[in-house]
C-alpha cells in the first residue's frame, strides 16, 4: 500500500535557525513527489514536484531534495512568515491522486 | 495569475440535507480533483475527473457524487448529509499528467 509518513510532527525553531523536514514513502512506482504549504484554514500551496532520485529544487529560503525512499525540505534561516504546516504527498505511477503524510507543524519564533 | 476557485467557501446544512460544492479550475486546466480534510488530518483523496470522465476513485462515501462539465468546472454532491462530513472540501486542478496540481481555497462545511 502507498504510504507517506512525515516528521517530525511538529517543530519549532528561532528566526534564522535552519532545518529540515523529512518525507518517508513507500510507493509501487514513483511518478511524482510534492511538497506545499498550507495556512491554518487554506488551501494547500504548491511548493515543488520532484520526480527522480538525486533531483533537487530551491525556492526562496526552501530546498528539496529526493532520494529513493525519502525527501527532505531544507529550510535555511526561517523567517516568522514561514510558519506552516508543511505537506508531502506522493503520486503513483498507476494514479494522478496525491496521497498525503500528516504534515510538520512549523513554527518560527522572531 | 489565476487559481482554481471554489464556492461556496462556507456552508452550513442540518443533517440529512443537502449540500452542493462548486469548482472552477485554472484555465486550460483539464484535470479536476475533489478532497476531504477534516480537522486536524490530512486532506483525503475523493475522486477525479479528466475530460469530464472519472479517472480515480478514492475514499467517497456512496452519498457523494462528483461530475466535470464540459466547460471543465466541476461540482461535488452530497447527499443525507451527516455530521461527520463537517470538513474543509478543496478542489484541485492540473493538466493532463498532474505534474503540477493546484489547490483552491476550500470550501468549509458544518453539518449541523
Amino acid at each position: 500500500e502507498d504510504q507517506v509518513t512525515q516528521s517530525p510532527e511538529a517543530l519549532r525553531l528561532q528566526e534564522g535557525e535552519s532545518s529540515s523536514l523529512n518525507c518517508s514513502y513507500t510507493v509501487s512506482g514513483l511518478r511524482g513527489l510534492f511538497w506545499y504549504r498550507q495556512d491554518p484554514g487554506k488551501g494547500p500551496e504548491f511548493l515543488f514536484t520532484l520526480y527522480s532520485a538525486g533531483e533537487e529544487k530551491e525556492k526562496e529560503r526552501l530546498k528539496a531534495t529526493l532520494t529513493k525512499k525519502e525527501s527532505f525540505l531544507h529550510i535555511t534561516a526561517p523567517k516568522p512568515e514561514d510558519s506552516a504546516t508543511y505537506l508531502c504527498a506522493v503520486q503513483a505511477d498507476s494514479s494522478y491522486k496525491l496521497i498525503f503524510g500528516s504534515g510538520t507543524r512549523l513554527l518560527v519564533r522572531p | 495569475a489565476a487559481g482554481v476557485i471554489q464556492s461556496p467557501r462556507h456552508l452550513i446544512k442540518e443533517k440529512r440535507e443537502t449540500a452542493t460544492l462548486k469548482c472552477y479550475p485554472i484555465p486550460r486546466h483539464d484535470t479536476v480533483y475533489w478532497y476531504q480534510q477534516g480537522p486536524g488530518q490530512d486532506p483525503q483523496f475523493l475522486i477525479s475527473f479528466y475530460e469530464k470522465m472519472q479517472s480515480d476513485k478514492g475514499s467517497i462515501p456512496d452519498r457523494f457524487s462528483a461530475q466535470q462539465f464540459s466547460d471543465y468546472h466541476s461540482e461535488l454532491n452530497m447527499s443525507s448529509l451527516e455530521l461527520g462530513d463537517s470538513a474543509l472540501y478543496f478542489c484541485a486542478s492540473s493538466l493532463k499528467g498532474g505534474n503540477t496540481i493546484y489547490f483552491g481555497e476550500g470550501s468549509w462545511l458544518t453539518v449541523v
